[in-house]
């Protein structure tokens, strides 16, 4: 299994509302990111679980929040978001200090 | 800081031409090169790697070669298809890093 799972495929949201973003992977691996891509543009990174603990955080508003309940797991909550944070949204996985396996994206949109 | 400069597109080819996407790239240490494609609605799938100087990274007929003198990660293949049309990304990570640098990413269309 060399699959990086993520939920859903898309997302309508409004902007007061709660919505969470989920991934999954069961190869094994130890770190975990999100990436946002906006249209035309390369993977931006958002955030990295390096054994489920949080490693890096590249200065994203608090509107976005991480959770890594499990070495398997890794959902990205969001609240009150902005038209401007619509994009694909995406999560890896790897082993540690090693190439990233990505998943298919969450295309968000913000209403 | 760490960097990773590619080609401009959008790269058009007739099918079975020669694809070269230039990529270089600025470290301070001893990182480890990537390509990715990403093709239209889709997330990123690892094309190769090289993680030291010279090696050569390869697959589905693409290659690539890390020069550290010229501190450069070309991607080459010799006969495109139709099916290769998708965006290319360069991308490097720092030895003992978990944070992925991408390129600008170069669009490739291939005409029959």
């Amino acid at each position: 299994d060399t699959e990086v799972t993520q939920t859903p495929k898309h997302l309508v949201m409004g902007m007061t509302n709660k919505k969470s973003l989920k991934c999954e992977q069961h190869m094994g691996h130890r770190a975990m990111y999100w990436y946002k891509q906006k249209a035309k543009k390369p993977p931006e990174l958002m955030f990295v679980y390096s054994y489920e603990k949080l490693s890096i955080n590249e200065s994203v508003p608090s509107r976005f929040s991480p959770e890594c309940p499990n070495s398997s797991l890794l959902n990205l909550h969001l609240h009150a978001l902005q038209p401007e944070d619509s994009a694909l949204y995406l999560c890896a996985s790897s082993q540690v200090y090693t190439e990233a396996f990505f998943g298919q994206g969450t295309r968000l949109t913000v209403v | 800081g760490d960097s990773v400069t590619q080609m401009e597109g959008p790269v058009t080819l007739s099918e079975e031409a020669f694809l070269t996407i230039n990529c270089t790239y600025t470290a301070t240490g001893y990182p480890s090169l990537f390509w990715y494609v990403q093709y239209p609605g889709e997330g990123l799938q690892l094309l190769l790697k090289a993680t030291k100087a010279d090696d050569k990274g390869s697959n589905k007929g693409f290659e690539a070669t890390y020069r550290k003198e010229t501190t450069s990660f070309h991607l080459e293949k010799g006969s495109v298809q139709v099916s290769d049309s998708a965006v290319y990304f360069c991308a490097l990570t720092e030895t003992g890093a978990n944070n992925l640098f991408f390129g600008t990413g170069t669009r490739l269309t291939v005409i029959p």
